[in-house]
């Protein structure tokens, strides 16, 4: 079974450009969730997706929104990017409840915005 | 304000002996807990978990102690091989339902072979 895949993998973007990060979840899982890993921050929730409905969302601003399609895969977008926006963009998928479901992360999106 | 704390950021240990790492957290909610453990370039990988119904799960040479009173969990891994070196990630939901895991800022293991 393919794992979690994320593209693109790599992105450099300029302040006030946007940017929209693509997460496929693994087969039969409906859940897909969204983190951001910065140094000293850790991994940071930014919201989660089940059947098309964002069931929960972290404390990020507007200026990052999220999607989900039919087939489960998930996107995130991030409009009028700041320099603080770089990191690294995680998403990870589960079955159906993440709470006790085994949560699988792909290998993240790194985003340098200059 | 951090509700899961990792205040050890790296960890150096010899091939065998044991490796303990800790993690903190201050909200009472939080009854389920896990480990994540996290290679440069791949995305965090689960390690294991356990509920606050449980005070210790053993997974291997995995370990992972709760202590609820203290609002403090521990993960350790004997005996320690170089393979371990990686970021380890503890993170905790709580029993309200919401579905998302808060995440503590990883703690750096070495071991030296």
């Amino acid at each position: 079974k393919a794992g979690v895949t994320q593209t693109p993998r790599y992105l450099i973007k300029t302040r006030g450009q946007q940017v929209t990060l693509s997460c496929s979840p693994i087969s039969g899982h409906r859940s897909v969730s969204w983190y951001q890993q910065t140094p000293g921050q850790g991994l940071q929730f930014l919201f989660e997706y089940f059947s098309e409905t964002q069931r929960n969302k972290g404390n990020f601003p507007g200026r990052f929104s999220g999607r989900q399609f039919s087939n489960s895969r998930s996107e995130m977008n991030v409009s009028t990017l700041e320099l603080g926006d770089s990191a690294l963009y995680l998403c990870a998928s589960s079955q159906d409840r993440p709470r006790t479901d085994t949560q699988y992360f792909g290998p993240g999106t790194r985003l340098t915005v200059l | 304000d951090q509700q899961v704390k990792q205040n050890s950021p790296s960890l150096s240990v010899q091939e065998g002996r044991i490796s303990i790492l800790n993690c903190d957290y201050t909200n009472s909610m939080f009854d389920y807990f896990l480990w994540y453990k996290k290679y440069p370039a791949e995305g965090p990988t689960f390690l294991i978990s356990i509920s606050s119904i449980k005070d210790k799960n053993e997974d291997g040479r995995f370990t992972v102690f709760l202590n609820k009173s203290a609002k403090h969990l521990s993960l350790h891994i004997v005996p320690s091989q170089p393979g371990d070196s990686a970021v380890y990630f503890c993170a905790a939901s709580e029993a309200s339902g919401t579905y998302k895991y808060i995440f503590g800022t990883g703690t750096r293991l070495k071991v030296l072979a």
